[in-house]
Protein backbone atom coordinates (compact mmCIF):
# COMPACT_ATOMS: atom_id res chain seq x y z
CA UNK A 1 0.00 0.00 0.00
CA UNK A 2 1.80 3.02 -1.42
CA UNK A 3 1.71 6.16 1.43
CA UNK A 4 2.01 9.90 0.37
CA UNK A 5 3.25 12.60 2.47
CA UNK A 6 2.91 16.47 1.19
CA UNK A 7 5.24 19.25 2.88
CA UNK A 8 6.86 22.45 2.08
CA UNK A 9 5.49 26.52 3.21
CA UNK A 10 1.78 26.66 3.66
CA UNK A 11 1.98 30.70 2.84
CA UNK A 12 4.18 31.90 -0.33
CA UNK A 13 3.86 35.24 -1.49
CA UNK A 14 2.44 36.68 -4.74
CA UNK A 15 5.12 36.48 -7.79
CA UNK A 16 7.63 33.77 -6.08
CA UNK A 17 8.00 29.72 -6.63
CA UNK A 18 5.46 27.51 -4.42
CA UNK A 19 7.68 24.53 -3.49
CA UNK A 20 6.27 21.09 -2.36
CA UNK A 21 7.94 17.79 -1.90
CA UNK A 22 6.04 14.42 -1.76
CA UNK A 23 7.66 11.71 -0.08
CA UNK A 24 6.07 8.24 -0.64
CA UNK A 25 6.39 4.88 1.84
CA UNK A 26 5.46 1.82 0.83
CA UNK A 27 6.56 1.74 -2.89
CA UNK A 28 9.46 2.92 -4.80
CA UNK A 29 9.37 5.48 -6.79
CA UNK A 30 11.57 3.61 -9.66
CA UNK A 31 9.01 1.05 -10.01
CA UNK A 32 7.55 1.91 -13.13
CA UNK A 33 4.23 1.21 -11.39
CA UNK A 34 2.54 4.37 -11.94
CA UNK A 35 3.08 8.40 -12.95
CA UNK A 36 3.99 10.80 -9.98
CA UNK A 37 1.52 13.33 -10.00
CA UNK A 38 0.39 16.59 -8.06
CA UNK A 39 -3.05 17.53 -8.03
CA UNK A 40 -4.65 20.70 -6.63
CA UNK A 41 -8.14 21.88 -5.35
CA UNK A 42 -8.54 25.86 -4.97
CA UNK A 43 -10.31 26.34 -1.71
CA UNK A 44 -14.66 25.29 -2.43
CA UNK A 45 -13.42 24.30 -5.99
CA UNK A 46 -12.64 21.51 -7.81
CA UNK A 47 -9.76 19.31 -9.14
CA UNK A 48 -7.01 20.16 -11.15
CA UNK A 49 -4.54 17.95 -12.44
CA UNK A 50 -0.95 19.81 -12.74
CA UNK A 51 1.34 17.14 -14.14
CA UNK A 52 2.97 13.98 -13.40
CA UNK A 53 7.21 12.72 -13.27
CA UNK A 54 7.36 8.77 -14.38
CA UNK A 55 10.37 6.61 -13.22
CA UNK A 56 12.16 7.64 -16.63
CA UNK A 57 12.18 10.91 -15.79
CA UNK A 58 9.83 12.03 -18.74
CA UNK A 59 7.28 14.73 -17.47
CA UNK A 60 4.01 15.65 -18.50
CA UNK A 61 1.96 18.60 -17.42
CA UNK A 62 -1.32 20.40 -17.89
CA UNK A 63 -1.02 22.86 -20.77
CA UNK A 64 -2.80 25.46 -18.82
CA UNK A 65 0.15 25.20 -16.51
CA UNK A 66 2.50 23.89 -18.48
CA UNK A 67 5.05 27.44 -18.40
CA UNK A 68 5.41 27.57 -14.81
CA UNK A 69 6.01 24.07 -13.56
CA UNK A 70 8.49 21.54 -13.06
CA UNK A 71 8.31 18.71 -11.67
CA UNK A 72 11.28 16.65 -10.47
CA UNK A 73 12.06 13.16 -8.66
CA UNK A 74 14.93 12.04 -6.01
CA UNK A 75 14.81 8.22 -6.29
CA UNK A 76 17.40 7.92 -3.68
CA UNK A 77 15.44 9.82 -1.28
CA UNK A 78 12.48 8.06 -2.25
CA UNK A 79 10.53 11.82 -2.67
CA UNK A 80 9.02 13.79 -5.86
CA UNK A 81 8.72 17.57 -6.35
CA UNK A 82 6.70 20.51 -7.29
CA UNK A 83 7.78 23.75 -8.20
CA UNK A 84 5.23 26.23 -9.54
CA UNK A 85 6.86 29.93 -10.45
CA UNK A 86 5.10 33.10 -10.49
CA UNK A 87 2.31 32.37 -8.56
CA UNK A 88 -0.74 34.97 -7.56
CA UNK A 89 -4.02 34.43 -5.47
CA UNK A 90 -5.33 31.98 -8.12
CA UNK A 91 -2.72 29.61 -7.07
CA UNK A 92 -4.27 29.19 -3.27
CA UNK A 93 -5.73 25.88 -3.23
CA UNK A 94 -5.24 22.27 -1.29
CA UNK A 95 -2.05 20.59 -2.95
CA UNK A 96 -2.17 16.84 -3.56
CA UNK A 97 0.44 14.72 -4.55
CA UNK A 98 -0.70 11.11 -6.05
CA UNK A 99 -0.44 7.92 -8.10
CA UNK A 100 -1.98 7.45 -11.37
CA UNK A 101 -2.21 4.14 -13.00
CA UNK A 102 -0.85 4.86 -16.50
CA UNK A 103 -3.12 2.34 -18.32
CA UNK A 104 -6.64 3.21 -16.97
CA UNK A 105 -5.40 6.98 -15.52
CA UNK A 106 -7.35 6.56 -12.32
CA UNK A 107 -6.23 7.83 -9.12
CA UNK A 108 -5.32 4.86 -6.70
CA UNK A 109 -3.36 6.62 -3.92
CA UNK A 110 -3.53 10.17 -2.46
CA UNK A 111 -1.69 12.34 0.16
CA UNK A 112 -3.70 14.15 2.59
CA UNK A 113 -3.03 17.25 1.01
CA UNK A 114 -1.64 20.32 1.72
CA UNK A 115 -3.31 24.21 1.96
CA UNK A 116 -0.57 26.59 0.03
CA UNK A 117 -2.05 30.10 0.50
CA UNK A 118 -0.84 32.92 -1.62
CA UNK A 119 -0.56 36.46 0.06
CA UNK A 120 1.87 39.03 0.76
CA UNK B 1 -8.59 19.80 -24.62
CA UNK B 2 -11.35 17.44 -23.69
CA UNK B 3 -13.66 19.10 -21.72
CA UNK B 4 -16.13 17.14 -18.79
CA UNK B 5 -19.69 18.12 -17.63
CA UNK B 6 -21.64 16.64 -14.64
CA UNK B 7 -25.47 16.56 -13.82
CA UNK B 8 -26.78 18.31 -11.60
CA UNK B 9 -24.21 20.10 -9.77
CA UNK B 10 -25.94 19.10 -6.76
CA UNK B 11 -29.32 16.56 -5.57
CA UNK B 12 -30.75 15.82 -2.63
CA UNK B 13 -32.38 12.64 -2.06
CA UNK B 14 -33.72 10.71 1.03
CA UNK B 15 -32.12 7.32 2.43
CA UNK B 16 -32.81 4.27 0.55
CA UNK B 17 -33.01 6.31 -2.89
CA UNK B 18 -31.30 5.38 -6.06
CA UNK B 19 -29.55 8.35 -6.99
CA UNK B 20 -28.11 8.76 -10.24
CA UNK B 21 -25.34 11.15 -11.81
CA UNK B 22 -24.29 11.46 -15.07
CA UNK B 23 -20.97 12.52 -17.11
CA UNK B 24 -20.31 13.80 -20.71
CA UNK B 25 -17.18 14.18 -22.28
CA UNK B 26 -16.67 16.66 -25.10
CA UNK B 27 -15.33 13.73 -27.31
CA UNK B 28 -15.05 9.94 -27.60
CA UNK B 29 -12.98 8.40 -24.41
CA UNK B 30 -13.66 5.14 -24.95
CA UNK B 31 -13.89 3.77 -21.58
CA UNK B 32 -11.39 6.09 -19.64
CA UNK B 33 -13.61 7.13 -16.72
CA UNK B 34 -13.25 7.07 -13.55
CA UNK B 35 -15.72 8.01 -10.36
CA UNK B 36 -14.77 10.18 -7.17
CA UNK B 37 -15.99 10.18 -3.24
CA UNK B 38 -14.89 13.47 -1.29
CA UNK B 39 -16.38 13.65 2.50
CA UNK B 40 -15.22 17.34 3.37
CA UNK B 41 -11.69 18.02 4.41
CA UNK B 42 -10.62 15.19 2.85
CA UNK B 43 -8.64 13.83 -0.21
CA UNK B 44 -10.86 12.31 -3.24
CA UNK B 45 -11.37 8.02 -2.79
CA UNK B 46 -11.47 6.11 -6.31
CA UNK B 47 -14.89 4.53 -6.14
CA UNK B 48 -14.71 3.20 -10.22
CA UNK B 49 -12.46 2.82 -12.58
CA UNK B 50 -12.38 2.22 -16.57
CA UNK B 51 -16.08 3.25 -16.29
CA UNK B 52 -17.57 0.18 -14.97
CA UNK B 53 -15.20 -2.04 -12.32
CA UNK B 54 -15.35 -1.35 -8.69
CA UNK B 55 -12.36 -0.68 -6.68
CA UNK B 56 -11.52 -3.30 -4.48
CA UNK B 57 -13.13 -2.75 -0.84
CA UNK B 58 -15.67 -0.37 -2.16
CA UNK B 59 -19.90 -0.99 -1.33
CA UNK B 60 -21.37 -2.94 -4.38
CA UNK B 61 -24.47 -0.28 -4.27
CA UNK B 62 -22.02 2.11 -6.11
CA UNK B 63 -21.63 1.34 -9.67
CA UNK B 64 -20.52 2.61 -13.05
CA UNK B 65 -21.56 2.34 -16.51
CA UNK B 66 -21.27 3.55 -20.26
CA UNK B 67 -18.37 4.24 -23.02
CA UNK B 68 -17.66 6.84 -25.51
CA UNK B 69 -19.36 10.15 -24.42
CA UNK B 70 -22.27 9.37 -22.31
CA UNK B 71 -21.33 7.57 -18.42
CA UNK B 72 -23.46 7.20 -15.48
CA UNK B 73 -22.94 6.66 -11.55
CA UNK B 74 -25.60 4.99 -9.36
CA UNK B 75 -25.49 4.98 -5.86
CA UNK B 76 -28.62 2.19 -5.61
CA UNK B 77 -29.59 2.82 -2.10
CA UNK B 78 -28.08 5.95 -0.98
CA UNK B 79 -27.01 5.64 2.91
CA UNK B 80 -25.76 8.98 5.38
CA UNK B 81 -22.00 7.64 5.15
CA UNK B 82 -22.65 8.85 1.22
CA UNK B 83 -23.15 12.57 1.95
CA UNK B 84 -19.74 13.84 -0.17
CA UNK B 85 -18.70 15.57 -3.59
CA UNK B 86 -18.76 12.79 -6.48
CA UNK B 87 -16.37 13.70 -9.27
CA UNK B 88 -16.07 11.95 -12.75
CA UNK B 89 -12.52 12.17 -14.38
CA UNK B 90 -11.35 11.29 -17.80
CA UNK B 91 -7.89 9.98 -19.19
CA UNK B 92 -6.54 10.89 -22.53
CA UNK B 93 -3.23 9.45 -23.59
CA UNK B 94 -2.51 11.10 -26.65
CA UNK B 95 -1.18 13.43 -25.48
CA UNK B 96 -1.60 12.67 -21.98
CA UNK B 97 -4.18 14.38 -19.81
CA UNK B 98 -6.44 13.73 -17.07
CA UNK B 99 -9.47 16.10 -16.46
CA UNK B 100 -12.15 16.27 -13.82
CA UNK B 101 -15.62 16.96 -14.37
CA UNK B 102 -16.88 19.87 -12.45
CA UNK B 103 -18.33 17.73 -9.33
CA UNK B 104 -22.01 16.27 -8.08
CA UNK B 105 -23.10 17.53 -4.39
CA UNK B 106 -25.18 15.07 -3.08
CA UNK B 107 -27.22 15.43 0.47
CA UNK B 108 -29.88 14.11 2.35
CA UNK B 109 -33.51 15.41 2.00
Amino acid sequence: QVQLQESGPGLVKPSQTLSLTCTVSGGSISSGDYYWSWIRQPPGKGLEWIGYIYYSGSTYYNPSLKSRVTISVDTSKNQFSLKLSSVTAADTAVYYCATITPESGRVDYWGQGTLVTVSS
Amino acid sequence: DIQMTQSPSSLSASVGDRVTITCQASQDISNYLNWYQQKPGKAPKLLIYDASNLETGVPSRFSGSGSGTDFTFTISSLQPEDIATYYCQQYDNLPPGFTFGPGTKVDIK
